[in-house]
């Protein structure tokens, strides 16, 4: 079965650090993958997608992914964190063709950014 | 304007109550999802809906049960109402036939059974 792993749980930072989120999942076939954040009371949001061409996609905010397929990995980056970043970031895959066009979710990343 | 709508944003009822939570997109997309965020922020595929017709049916015990009376439209009932039905309970839809998978979210419903 599919599943997404996301390494950390909770992820505290100063102002101005560099983020790095780790993603991996487990699907051998060709996949679509997405970071969503969820603010605090809010709904989730898409943050960044990739579907093919270049691995390097960059979304709002000025976070990136990263899509490196020898490790099936999406890490998320971000060079310098704002105390506005505090949320939820979800990684999330779907598999290309998959008939019930469903989302495996990774577990989320708490991310806390200090003032 | 909003593009996924859910009503009510809260809902508190005693044990053993029945509930609806209702949903609308205004997305035109034609497959719509129930997710469960229980309180350590997990996110569990509860049902999900392609054209009125259900694809994903997870296991949830069945006194929960969805209903699309349009391809707009995915409301969720549930039967006598227990403690661990607390959640925040999100309603999202795509369009993964037209190959666009991401999924939009509407804003919510804590649900609360006291």
């Amino acid at each position: 079965a599919q599943s997404v792993s996301q390494h950390n749980h909770h992820v505290i930072l100063s102002e101005a650090a560099s983020l790095e989120l780790g993603c991996n999942y487990s699907y051998g076939g060709t996949v679509n993958l997405f970071w969503y954040v969820q603010y605090p009371g809010q709904h989730l949001q898409l943050l960044l997608k990739y579907f093919s061409g270049d691995p390097l996609v960059k979304g709002i905010k000025g976070f990136e992914a990263e899509f490196i397929k020898s490790k099936f990995s999406f890490n998320l980056r971000k060079p310098s964190v704002q105390w506005s970043d505090t949320a939820e970031y979800f990684c999330a895959v779907t598999a290309r063709g998959d008939s019930n066009y469903q989302l495996i979710w990774g577990a989320g990343t708490k991310l806390i950014i200090k003032p | 304007d909003t593009a996924v709508s859910q009503t009510p944003k809260y809902l508190v009822t005693q044990m053993g109550n029945d509930k609806s939570i209702k949903c609308e997109q205004n997305l035109g997309h034609d497959t719509m999802y129930w997710y469960k965020q229980d309180s350590k922020k997990f996110l569990k595929i509860m049902f999900s809906y392609n054209n009125k017709e259900l694809i994903i049916n997870e296991t949830v015990p069945n006194r929960f049960s969805p209903k699309s009376p349009d391809k707009a439209h995915l409301n969720l009932h549930i039967n006598s109402l227990e403690l661990g039905d607390s959640a925040v309970y999100f309603c999202a839809s795509s369009s993964p036939s037209s190959g666009s998978y991401e999924q939009y979210f509407g804003p919510g419903t804590r649900l609360t059974v006291t």
